[in-house]
């Protein structure tokens, strides 16, 4: 059984960076055959997807927040991370680290439970 | 980005009932349209990915179907376990979309 897990502070000042890990069990990150995905839920709000990795590296950023997101994988550790730049109280919010299969339609069949960050100083 | 929209916000029901929920996309998306039911303080679950394929587990009383540039999903018999919120996502782009949510209570 596949699981994802997200880790990271949980408290970020404004203006600084946000760094979350999500650690893969269950399954290889590298099999190739998946996407890997960060999403996020301001409280009480709808989900926004952040962008996506491959196992190779490659990646797709949601325009709006391209400027300051950077992915990366660790297939050695069977981790994906996120970094966010120059974050204000408005990035406040679950994130969530999810799997998609490389299939012809994408969706999301695990996600990690989430990880609650709050940008305040 | 593809905008998606879904009707109604929100809706009461019953135990028993047959609940539908309406999702529209911005422009056409096939059928690359997914289906999550997410409870509080949780993390979304797949019900339904390419408008009408059920995911492994899901109970049999979801379902997904698309009719011109409409997709629906429906719950035929309400169970205690599904008052929650359900999304919809399209996979046709990215970056990919959610729906604003459905929320079926009580």
């Amino acid at each position: 059984q596949v699981q994802l897990q997200e880790s990271g502070p949980g408290l970020v000042k404004p203006s600084q960076t946000l760094s979350l890990t999500c650690t893969v069990s269950g399954g290889s990150i590298s099999s190739g055959s998946y996407y890997w995905s960060w999403i996020r839920q301001p409280a009480g709000k709808g989900l926004e997807w952040i962008g996506r990795i491959y196992s190779s590296g490659n990646t797709n950023y949601n325009p709006s927040l391209k400027s300051r997101v950077t992915m990366s994988v660790d297939t050695s550790k069977n981790q994906f991370s996120l970094k966010l730049s120059s974050v204000t109280a408005a990035d406040t919010g679950v994130f969530y680290c999810a799997r998609a299969p490389d299939f012809w339609s994408e969706y999301f069949d695990y996600w990690g439970p989430g990880t609650l960050v709050t940008v305040s100083s | 980005d593809i905008q998606m929209t879904q009707s109604p916000s929100s809706l009461s029901a019953s135990v028993g009932d047959r609940v539908t929920i309406t999702c529209r996309a911005s422009q056409g998306i096939s059928t690359y349209l997914n289906w999550y039911q997410q409870k509080p303080g949780k993390a979304p679950n797949l019900l339904i990915y390419a408008a009408s394929s059920l995911q492994s587990g899901v109970p049999s009383r979801f379902s997904g179907s698309v009719s011109g540039t409409d997709f629906t999903l429906t719950i035929t018999s309400l169970q205690p376990e599904d008052f929650a919120i359900y999304y919809c996502q399209q996979s046709f782009n990215t970056p990919f979309t959610f729906g604003p949510g459905t929320k079926v209570d009580v």
